[in-house]
This record gives structure tokens, C-alpha cells and sequence, in this order.
């Protein structure tokens, strides 16, 4: 069964620091992966996702994410946090076999004035 | 422009009630999905469908059931709602590509007492 593990429930980054927000993944085939933002009293909005090619996948607001296939990572990154980046963000893999998507639990991002 | 709405967007009801949540969508998207958001527990997958007369179970289906008639709309009923149902509900629609990311509408958080 497919799986998505966010092993940290909150990160906190100085701000101009850079960031990194962790993922991992279980499925039995390739992945499709994303990770997603969640402002407070907000839906969720897209920031990126891996289909296939290079490995550096860019996004919105600066952010971009590595995947990894031999570690099965997917980790979000920016170089230069900014207080505007404080929200939940949410990783998510689809199966290419299966429709269904899994979401992660997600992981609160606080950068620091 | 394209836009995903959920209505209510707050909403008290009492247990054992039937209450159904709307979600239209002007994306012209052939999928939709409604999810439920508690805290611990990330975003799980209650009903989706791939296109008008089509739908499916998610994760956590029991109590809930949906109905496609149109290609805009994907109305959520509880059809006897219990206080486990108090939860924060977002729709999401997405192309019919396994690849394509999905456009969340804003929420709507529902209280059962």
C-alpha cells in the first residue's frame, strides 16, 4: 500500500535562512509526487510536483523539491526563508498504477523575524 | 476565472441531521474529490469521481455519500450526521491526467453537536 511520511510536525527556520521540509514515500511503482500550501482558513494551493525528468523540480514563491528514487524522498526546499513562508505544507504521492493520491499529515513551518 | 467554491462555508447542525455540502467548480474538470481535514490525521479521502455518473469510495466513505450530475457540481451528504463528522471539508477538482495537480476550494468547517 501506498504511503507519505512528513517526519516532522513542525519545522522552525530563521528567516534568510534556507529550509528544507522533509518527505518520504511508499508506492510499488513510480510516483507521481507534489507537495501542496495551506494558509490558515485556506484551501490548499499547488507549489510543485515531480512527473518525470530531471530530479530538481522548481515551483512557486521560490520553492523547489529533489527527488530522490534510491532514498524514496521527495524533500521541499528554498534557499532564503521569508515570514511570508510560515504555513502547513503537505506532501502527496499518486501511484501511476492507481488513482487514488495520499496525503501526508503535513508539517508547520514557523520562520523566525 | 476558473474558480473551485464550497458552500457553506461554516456550518452548525445537530446529530442524527442530514446535511449536504456543495462544491462547483468552473475548472470544466472531469475529476473531483472531497476530503476531510482533522488535526493528527492530515487530509483523507472521503468520495471522488472521474467524470458525470462516476463515483467512488475514498478512505473514509462510511456516513457519507455523493452524486455527479453535471460536470460542475459534487454535492457531500451526511446522511445522519454524528459529532465524529466535525471536521474542516475541502473539495478538490483536477484533469484527468494521473499527473495533474489538484485546485482546492476554501473549506467548509462543520460543527455537529
Amino acid at each position: 500500500a501506498q504511503s507519505v511520511a512528513q517526519p516532522e510536525d513542525q519545522v522552525n527556520v530563521a528567516e534568510g535562512n534556507p529550509l528544507t521540509v522533509k518527505c518520504t514515500y511508499s508506492v510499488s511503482g513510480n510516483p507521481y509526487l507534489f507537495w501542496y500550501v495551506q494558509y490558515p482558513n485556506r484551501g490548499l494551493q499547488f507549489l510543485l510536483k515531480y512527473i518525470t525528468g530531471d530530479n530538481l523540480v522548481k515551483g512557486s514563491y521560490g520553492f523547489e523539491a529533489e527527488f530522490n528514487k534510491s532514498q524514496t524522498s521527495f524533500h521541499l526546499k528554498k534557499p532564503s526563508a521569508l515570514v511570508s513562508d510560515s504555513a502547513l505544507y503537505f506532501c502527496a504521492v499518486r501511484d501511476r498504477r492507481d488513482d487514488k493520491i495520499i496525503f501526508g499529515k503535513g508539517t508547520r513551518l514557523h520562520i523566525l523575524p | 476565472d476558473a474558480e473551485i467554491t464550497q458552500s457553506p462555508r461554516h456550518k452548525i447542525t445537530e446529530t442524527g441531521r442530514q446535511v449536504t455540502l456543495a462544491c462547483h467548480q468552473t475548472w470544466n474538470h472531469n475529476n473531483m474529490f472531497w476530503y476531510r481535514q482533522d488535526l493528527g490525521h492530515g487530509l483523507r479521502l472521503i468520495h471522488y469521481s472521474y467524470g458525470v455518473q462516476d463515483t467512488n469510495k475514498g478512505e473514509v466513505s462510511d456516513g457519507y455519500s455523493v452524486s455527479r450530475s453535471n460536470t460542475e457540481d459534487l454535492p457531500l451528504t451526511l446522511e445522519s450526521a454524528a459529532s465524529s463528522q466535525t471536521s474542516v471539508y475541502f473539495c478538490a477538482s483536477s484533469e484527468s491526467s494521473s499527473g495533474s495537480e489538484q485546485y482546492f476550494g476554501p473549506g467548509t468547517r462543520l460543527t455537529v453537536t
